[in-house]
């Protein structure tokens, strides 16, 4: 079973940023937090991941709580091509039986003109 | 690097059928999922693999399913014989030894008629 919850969906204006929150309050210390995201009908595109601190890269932003057991990937200025299924995930960064990538149903975003 | 590449991309079978799906993952990357995709179930992992050997198949939804990693640029997955509620888009994806980032193909879709 997925470790993470998340909304079902979510609205946003183009142009505006999308703040799509995940809980994960079970999380080990040796997870991290993973962020996908699928556009209609294509295979899962990876997006950004982290530890504990927030990180960024050039899709987005994510912040994780201190505790951990929560975190939010930002779109800054989000466009209607980033309307997809955003899937967030914890999983440990190695081989073995605990590398799975268990996907949960995700938050369904909708960029709107 | 062309990829994780998926073969064939669309596949129309008659129930009762052999059904093999392939997959020829990232050079270099040593871990490979399987996954299947459909509106009522979302993605599933079937089986994941690492360094060749079968890691976790829980995820195989019965004996009609079976996959196979020969060597580290090849894998398939077979279902036999086939049923129309095994109609779905089926993903490949790989992933470095460091297990940070998974890529995935652009996935087969079956139909089973």
């Amino acid at each position: 079973d997925a470790k993470t919850t998340q909304p079902p969906s979510m609205d946003c204006a183009e142009g505006r940023a999308a703040n799509l929150p995940c809980n994960h309050s079970t999380i080990s210390g040796n997870e991290y937090v993973y962020w996908y995201r699928q556009i209609h009908s294509q295979g899962p595109q990876y997006i950004i991941h982290g530890l504990k601190n927030n990180e960024t890269n050039e899709m987005a932003s994510l912040i994780i709580t201190e505790d951990r057991k929560s975190s939010t990937l930002i779109l800054p200025h989000a466009t209607l091509r980033d309307t997809a299924v955003y899937y967030c995930i914890v999983r440990v960064a190695y081989g073995g039986s605990q590398g799975n990538l268990i996907f949960g149903k995700g938050t369904k975003l909708s960029v709107k003109p | 690097d062309a990829g994780v590449i998926q073969s064939p991309r669309h596949e129309v079978t008659e129930m009762g059928q052999e059904v093999t799906l392939r997959c020829k993952p990232i050079s270099g990357h040593n871990s490979l999922f399987w996954y299947r995709q459909t509106m009522m179930r979302g993605l599933e992992l079937l089986i994941y693999f690492n360094n060749n050997v079968p890691i976790d198949d829980s995820g195989m939804p019965e004996d009609r399913f079976s996959a196979k990693m020969p060597n580290a640029s090849f894998s398939t997955l077979k279902i036999q014989p086939s049923e129309p509620r095994d109609s779905a888009v089926y993903f490949c994806a790989s992933i470095t030894g460091t297990g940070v980032v998974a890529f995935f193909g652009q996935g087969t879709r079956l139909t089973v008629v």
